[in-house]
Parts: C-alpha cells; sequence; structure tokens
C-alpha cells in the first residue's frame, strides 16, 4: 500500500513569509496527525483530526498557525507569519484509528526559516 | 519535566552488542509505542504494547504498567539498526495522539 505522502519535502523561507504543507494520508484512515520535530527533540503533537473534524489542537499556536482536513482526507498546514522558531521537520502520520496499533508516518516536510 | 524519559540519549555499541533502550514515564497510559527513525526523518513504527512483552525478529519491547516503564531490545546488533529510536505513549483513555520521547540514537559500529 501507499504510505503516507507529505509535499514538500524542504522549504526556506525568511520571517514574516507564510507556508503551507501538504499531507496525504493513507487511504481508508480516519486520523491524521500533525506533529513538529524540533531539531534534537521527540516530535510534538499540533493538532488531530478525526475524519474531518478537529479532535485535539491544544498545542497548536492559533495565531499563527492553522490547519483543515477538507473532506476527511487530504490536510494542509498552514504558517502565517513564519517565526524562526518555526524551523522544524512537521510530520504528518496517519491511523485507522486513534487505538490502532500501527502509525504511520510520511516523511516529513524539513523548514528552515531564516 | 518530560512526561517520557528515555535512556540513554546516545548509545554506541559494537556490531553484535544487545541493545537495551529505556523509556519512563510519569502518567497512566493507554499504550506504548515504539518508533524508528532513520536519517531523513522516516518514521517507522516498530510496536504498539499495553502490557507484557512483543516480539519481532531481533526486536524484543517489553513493558511493566505498575513501574512505568517499558524497555526496548535488539539482539545480535547490526549497522543497519543504527537510528533515532523514540518512545512515545498515548496518555488517558485512548482518543488522544502520542506523547513523545527525545528518542534515543544509537549507533552500531562494524
Amino acid at each position: 500500500e501507499a504510505g503516507v505522502a507529505q509535499s514538500p519535502r524542504y522549504k526556506i523561507i525568511e520571517k514574516r513569509q507564510s507556508v503551507a504543507f501538504w499531507c496525504n494520508p493513507i487511504s481508508g484512515h480516519a486520523t491524521l496527525y500533525w506533529y513538529q520535530q524540533i531539531l534534537g527533540q521527540g516530535p510534538k503533537l499540533l493538532i488531530q483530526f478525526q475524519n474531518n473534524g478537529v479532535v485535539d489542537d491544544s498545542q497548536l499556536p492559533k495565531d499563527r498557525f492553522s490547519a483543515e482536513r477538507l473532506k476527511g482526507v487530504d490536510s494542509t498546514l498552514k504558517i502565517q507569519p513564519a517565526k524562526l522558531e518555526d524551523s522544524a521537520v512537521y510530520l504528518c502520520a496517519s491511523s485507522l484509528d486513534p487505538s490502532g496499533p500501527r502509525w504511520y508516518f510520511g516523511p516529513g516536510t524539513r523548514l528552515l526559516v531564516l | 519535566k518530560n512526561e517520557v524519559e528515555q535512556s540513554p540519549q546516545n548509545l554506541t555499541a559494537q556490531e553484535g552488542e544487545f541493545i537495551t533502550i529505556n523509556c519512563s514515564y510519569s502518567v497512566g497510559i493507554s499504550a506504548l509505542h515504539w518508533l524508528q527513525q532513520h536519517p531523513g526523518g522516516g518514521i517507522v513504527s516498530l510496536f504498539m504494547l499495553s502490557s507484557g512483552k512483543k516480539k519481532h525478529g531481533r526486536l524484543i519491547a517489553t513493558i511493566n504498567i505498575q513501574e512505568k516503564h517499558s524497555s526496548l531490545h535488539i539482539t545480535a546488533s547490526h549497522p543497519r539498526d543504527s537510528a533515532v529510536y523514540i518512545c512515545a505513549v498515548r496518555i488517558g483513555g485512548g482518543a488522544d495522539g502520542l506523547t513523545f520521547g527525545k528518542g534515543t540514537h544509537l549507533i552500531i559500529q562494524p
């Protein structure tokens, strides 16, 4: 089966610019997650979707970050405006359901904010 | 204080050695995952545990719910096992995202 797809793989922007990341989960996976992984740290959950509804966005900096999952399939994560501390790898993951044994991660988008 | 602590942070061993990576957590969980992250960001799910022990090939994962501790063992380690191993827990009733440890950077030298 095809894995979780993410694009772009790399992005370099200047601070105060905007950027958007795209994720296509595994077909049929209802649960989709966006994680932020800063260098040297474990991933931190930003937002969790169940189908097209938000389950948890408590750690999403909502003044600058937004995410949507239209039609319960693909998802986009946007940062506007970006700050230097947003430099990180943004990982998308999906699973059939949150309690399932297998989580599948995309390759990530590496963001560098200058 | 992180809710999930891993040790060691870095581990270098010789090919063939028996490897143990530890994970301790401070909250009640419904499941614990061991993940493998290769350079470049790709993450692979190795195990999900809620009790006892699981084995897959040369990998063994154990969990002690009472002690809030889990271990990942690698037998007959090989250079291709070199990666970051991450412990992640699902806190609460099971509908939440994972909380991750910082990872253990493992290098197996030939």
